[in-house]
């Protein structure tokens, strides 16, 4: 069975762009979370959607946004982007209550 | 308030030489405690779920254990290969909470 993929794998963008994040979980996963994964932070949770509604979210600021489609893909949108959303941003996905992670998406704001 | 906290920070040993990582938590509520591994620059890679106070999984140099109070990933006679960060989370009544990790470094 093919694991969670998220796209792009590696980003640089500019101060005040936005950039789009890409989540494909695993066939027959209907929770799909992300996570932004920063070396003097760890893993801080950003949100969690199943079956197109988000049902969670962290304490990020509402730059930060996703959806989820019919078929479970999911995806994060950062508006406005900071020097500090620089970070690795993870996708999981999950079943019953373990959750399988994507590579990641490497972003890089300059 | 619900908290998760693993130590050491970060742990170097020699090759063969086993020891033991620590999750500790206070939640309202365990519905179920897992153990990740990952590897710089990848995301995490699920190892174990537990569930109980007293229940054990094993893989591999692995071992898992869980009490009411915390968590223990022991290392049986470890590999370089085995140098990842370890993390912990703890599912409680409301919310999936993430400890910080262990460094754990494998000399040969």
């Amino acid at each position: 069975k093919a694991g969670v993929t998220q796209t792009p794998r590696y980003l640089i963008k500019t101060r005040g762009q936005q950039v789009t994040l890409s989540c494909s979980p695993i066939s027959g996963h209907r929770s799909v979370s992300w996570y932004q994964q920063t070396p003097g932070q760890g893993l801080q949770f950003l949100f969690e959607y199943f079956s197109e509604t988000q049902r969670n979210k962290g304490n990020f600021p509402g730059r930060f946004s996703g959806r989820q489609f019919s078929n479970s893909r999911s995806e994060m949108n950062v508006s406005t982007l900071e020097l500090g959303d620089s970070a690795l941003y993870l996708c999981a996905s999950s079943l019953n209550s373990e959750q399988y992670f994507g590579p990641g998406t490497r972003l890089t704001v300059t | 308030e619900d908290q998760v906290t693993q130590s050491p920070e970060a742990l170097r040993l020699q090759e063969g030489e086993s020891s033991s990582l620590n999750c500790s938590y206070t939640v309202s509520g365990l519905r179920g405690l897992f153990w990740y591994r990952q590897d710089p620059g990848k995301g995490p890679e699920f190892l174990f779920t537990l569930y109980s106070a007293g229940e054990e999984k094993e893989k591999e140099r692995l071992k898992a254990t869980l009490t009411k109070k915390e968590s223990f990933l022991h290392i049986t006679a470890p590999k370089p290969e085995d140098s990842a960060t370890y993390l912990c989370a703890v599912q409680s009544n409301y919310q999936l909470i993430w400890g910080a990790g262990t460094k754990l470094i494998i000399k040969p």
